[in-house]
């Protein structure tokens, strides 16, 4: 059974730093990994998603994937209490059907 | 970033009844869709793959018969819960894929069965 594993938080850290959430996923064929913000009772927002190994950097964000590790992380650079959510980390699976397989979440909290 | 609507947004109605959920790309053509649920407090889960033309794709333990899906054009993709129960309470999702990988979720819809 494919699994993808977040830890679930909260993670709390004060507003201005920087917050790394991280994820593990069993899945060795999986293409593209992408990171979702889901705010409470509201559906996923797209934060990016990264398919190479190495960083990917769009603004505040950087993605990170090992695929020999199977771990992909996001950080958050500069945090804002705005950015407090739930962040899902999301595998493709290796077929070309692109279905995500989402991970539990974790949940950040940004302290003014 | 791309645009995807629900309709409605929130529905409730008596156990028994079926409930249409209506999913759209606004700016774009999706050949596929997805259909997710979610619980309170837990994570997305994949429901079927809606492909324009052709067949939904169910997931292991989704019941085809209770949720129809149809893709009827490139920019819509509808959801029918039919006889619907207190335990199909829930959010229900749907995303589509502009360029791929990409893809863009729609707003959601929460069903409330009585």
């Amino acid at each position: 059974q494919k699994e993808v594993e977040q830890n679930s938080g909260p993670l709390s850290v004060p507003e201005g730093a920087i917050a790394s959430l991280n994820c593990t996923y069993s899945d060795r064929g999986s293409q593209s990994f992408f990171w979702y913000r889901q705010y409470s009772g509201k559906s996923p927002e797209l934060i990016m998603f990264i398919y190479s190994n190495g960083d990917k950097e769009d603004g505040r964000f950087t993605a990170q994937l090992n695929k020999a590790s199977q771990y992909v992380s996001l950080l958050i650079r500069d945090s804002q209490p705005s950015d407090s959510a739930t962040y899902l980390c999301a595998p493709t699976g290796e077929d070309s059907s692109y279905k995500l397989i989402f991970g539990s979440g974790t949940r950040l909290l940004v302290r003014p | 970033g791309a645009v995807v609507s629900q309709h409605p947004s929130r529905v409730i109605c008596k156990s028994g009844t079926s409930v249409k959920i209506e999913c759209r790309s606004l700016d774009f053509q999706a050949t596929t869709m997805f259909w997710y649920r979610q619980f309170p407090k837990k994570s997305l889960m994949l429901m079927a793959t809606s492909n324009e033309g052709s067949k939904a794709t169910y997931e292991q333990g989704v019941e085809k018969d209770k949720f129809l899906i149809n893709h009827a054009s490139l920019t819509l993709s509808t959801l029918t819960v039919t006889s619907a129960h207190p335990e199909d309470s829930s959010f229900y999702i749907c995303s589509a894929i502009r360029l791929a990988p990409e893809q863009f979720f729609g707003p959601g819809t929460r069903l409330t069965v009585l």
